[in-house]
């Protein structure tokens, strides 16, 4: 069946650094994928989308790079903070019906390091 | 704005019990969700809304049941409680179809036992 993985269930950096969030996705009909964050006890947070149109989309300290080729897509946080310790999701879209459906990965644990 | 509210944060059912887990949100968005998340895991879709009156079936739509009178409530019901029901739900809205995120509640932690 389809899938949306996550290479690493876990990743730590120290404060400063850059961070790298890998994605690998099987459904080759997907055209929007979704980066979301969530810290303990809350609901998931929107952080950046991109359209399968796109390779590349840049928004405040974060970086969504999309590769069709090889179905991954990354996320890259610069300058990494304490307060971007979480776990991050990324999430592919596809059409069911007539509502958009997502489908999550399970998630990368971010911790930084101070 | 409130956004997405979730109630109540935590429940415990006993086997066979049943409940409603509400979901309200003020952004007049037309569509709605219902996922579960398990431990280490990402989420699944239960049910979603498109809109007032319209509802149908997600992944994992087996034991739950839904209903969209208005535009602003999306309530989960639970007829009969399983242990495998265990888990965070999560509620979320979006403006339309193609090109709006997802804004998801706080959730509710539901424990059967």
């Amino acid at each position: 069946g389809e899938s949306v993985g996550l290479h690493l269930p876990t990743l730590s950096v120290q404060e400063g650094d850059n961070s790298i969030i890998n994605c690998a996705y099987s459904n080759s009909a997907s055209d929007y994928f979704i980066w979301y964050k969530q810290e303990s006890g809350k609901g998931p947070q929107f952080i950046i989308d991109i359209r399968s149109n796109m390779d590349k989309r840049q928004g405040q300290r974060v970086t969504v790079l999309l590769n069709k080729t090889v179905k991954h897509l990354s996320l890259q946080i610069a300058a990494t903070q304490p307060g971007d310790s979480a776990v991050y999701f990324c999430a592919e879209t596809h059409y069911s019906g007539s509502a958009r459906q997502l489908t999550f990965g399970s998630g990368t644990q971010l911790t930084v390091l101070p | 704005n409130a956004g997405v509210t979730q109630t109540p944060k935590f429940r415990i059912l006993k086997i066979g019990q049943s409940m409603t887990l509400q979901c309200t949100q003020d952004m007049n968005h037309n569509y709605m969700y219902w996922y579960r998340q398990d431990p280490g895991m990402g989420l699944k879709l239960i049910y979603y809304s498109v809109g007032a009156g319209i509802t149908d079936k997600g992944e994992v739509p087996n034991g739950y049941n839904v209903s969209r009178s208005t535009t602003e409530d999306f309530p989960l019901r639970l007829e009969l409680a399983a242990p495998s029901q265990t888990s965070v739900y999560f509620c979320a809205s979006s403006y339309d179809r193609d090109n709006s995120p997802l804004h998801f509640g706080n959730g509710t932690r539901l424990t059967v036992t």
